[in-house]
């Protein structure tokens, strides 16, 4: 089976912090994602990668950025995290081959104080 | 630009009932489009998908989702729902796989 996993279920960071959230795919995909998903407004892309070291903005990248170095891992950065990226964000991966079926992590509820 | 619009946030349904949980699309050309389901403190989970062919698609617990180019839609149904089906739905539309439009999603909560 597929597995994606993030690095943490539960995060609380303070105004300011620079946070990371770390994502694995054992499977070899390509194509990497962070959404962030909100009550009312569904998932939103922040970022995808569909190979190590590319990336690309997805609908909502302000106040984000991230990181592939290794085609199994990759990271989104809060640079300075803000009260408004309080949020779930989840990771996701697709093979070319799987015709585009993303697989998700859990999830990392990520608090901001 | 493509853009999914999912008509309802809340469904309420009796178990054994049937349900329909609804999915509108825009785009201007062709699209792969998928529900995933994502139960209590989960991930996604893909639960069905129409990517050319019959525009009828089953899945393996019992739903079905049927798409209709002139309706741009792809609305999820299933005959007799359960307990266990209460969770998020969410329908997603993508041209290229690269970049995913999802709805706002459909609670759906079964009533014993």
């Amino acid at each position: 089976d597929v597995k994606v996993t993030q690095s943490s279920r539960y995060l609380v960071k303070r105004t300011g912090e620079k946070v990371f959230l770390e994502c694995v795919q054992d499977m070899d995909h390509e194509n990497m994602f962070w959404y962030r998903q909100d009550p009312g407004l569904g998932l939103r892309l922040i970022y995808f990668s569909y190979d190590v070291k590319m990336k690309e903005k997805g609908d909502i990248p302000e106040g984000y950025s991230v990181s592939r170095e290794k085609k199994e891992r990759f990271s989104l950065i809060l640079e300075s995290a803000s009260t408004n990226q309080t949020s779930m964000y989840l990771c996701a991966s697709s093979s070319i081959g799987s015709v585009y079926e993303q697989y998700f992590g859990p999830g990392t509820r990520l608090t901001v104080t | 630009a493509q853009s999914v619009t999912q008509l309802d946030s809340q469904v309420p349904v009796f178990e054994e009932a049937p349900v329909e949980l609804r999915c509108n699309y825009s785009s201007s050309v062709s699209v792969y489009l998928f529900w995933y389901v994502q139960y209590p403190n989960q991930g996604l989970q893909l639960l069905l998908k129409y990517l050319s062919g019959s525009t009828l698609v089953e899945s393996i617990n019992g739903f079905e989702a049927e798409f209709n180019k002139s309706q741009t839609s792809f609305h999820l149904r299933k005959p007799s729902v359960h307990i266990s089906d209460t969770a998020e739905y969410f329908c997603a539309v993508t041209v290229n796989g690269n970049q995913f439009y999802f709805g706002t999603g459909t609670s759906l909560t079964v009533i014993p």
